[in-house]
């Protein structure tokens, strides 16, 4: 019979092409924002953190977005490689540990 | 994985067991943290340490008991209690006042 299970969102994109991924966060007292990349069979991946005084910040080839307005989160990967293929997590601050969202599946396609 | 251990890599367990997964750092970090993680969903923290000799639960903290004798070592004991125990479980840690939680490789565990 049909499985059913939890299904991540799924991002398709092509080589080459720049890949958006969102996260929506609850707690509008975060004051600390990070995404890790998430391989299968690994363990989480550090890409990239922003403070909440801070709308942008950029790294090598990603630049995190926060709009504290609407509690949204947002990575951007530049010029997408098949590396780049992976589960990515949004996690905010909640005390002294983190808070994680379900993630986004990328998919890059040559 | 930035000099974090998880040993082992695959471990199974038989129903009314009681299995130590290891973790060890030589970041110099002084908090640890474990979480669990299940098909298709994000991290859920089950204990965390600040530092040597204190810990604290987090959400999903039963049938899980950690220890923290020394600096560099974070062993998380999956009891007979826990109900659903297979998942991938993950340890991290960070050093004092940083908020990055950097990962180790991660334990899957099966029961059997």
């Amino acid at each position: 019979g049909e499985s059913v299970g939890l299904h991540l969102p799924t991002l398709s994109v092509q080589e080459g092409d720049n890949s958006i991924i969102n996260c929506a966060y609850s707690n509008s007292a975060s004051d600390y924002f990070i995404w890790y990349k998430q391989e299968s069979g690994k363990g989480p991946q550090f890409i990239i953190d922003i403070r909440s005084n801070m709308d942008k910040r950029q790294g090598q080839r990603v630049t995190v977005l926060l709009n504290k307005t609407v509690k949204h989160l947002s990575l951007q990967i530049a010029a997408t490689q098949p590396g780049d293929s992976a589960v990515y997590f949004c996690a905010e601050r909640s005390g002294y540990a983190l808070n994680f969202g379900k993630g986004t599946s990328l998919l890059v396609t040559p | 994985d930035g000099g974090i251990t998880q040993s082992p890599k695959y471990l199974f367990r038989k129903e009314g067991q009681n299995v130590t997964l290891s973790c060890e750092q030589n970041l110099n970090h002084d908090a640890m943290y474990w979480y669990r993680q299940d098909p298709g969903q994000g991290l859920r923290l089950i204990y965390y340490s600040q530092i040597v000799n204190d810990f604290q639960k987090g959400d999903i903290a039963e049938g899980y008991s950690v220890s923290r004798e020394k600096k560099e070592s974070f062993p998380l004991t999956v009891t007979s209690a826990q109900k659903n125990p297979t998942a991938f479980y993950l340890c991290a840690s960070s050093s004092q006042g940083a908020d990055t939680q950097y990962f180790g490789p991660g334990t899957r565990l099966t029961v059997l």
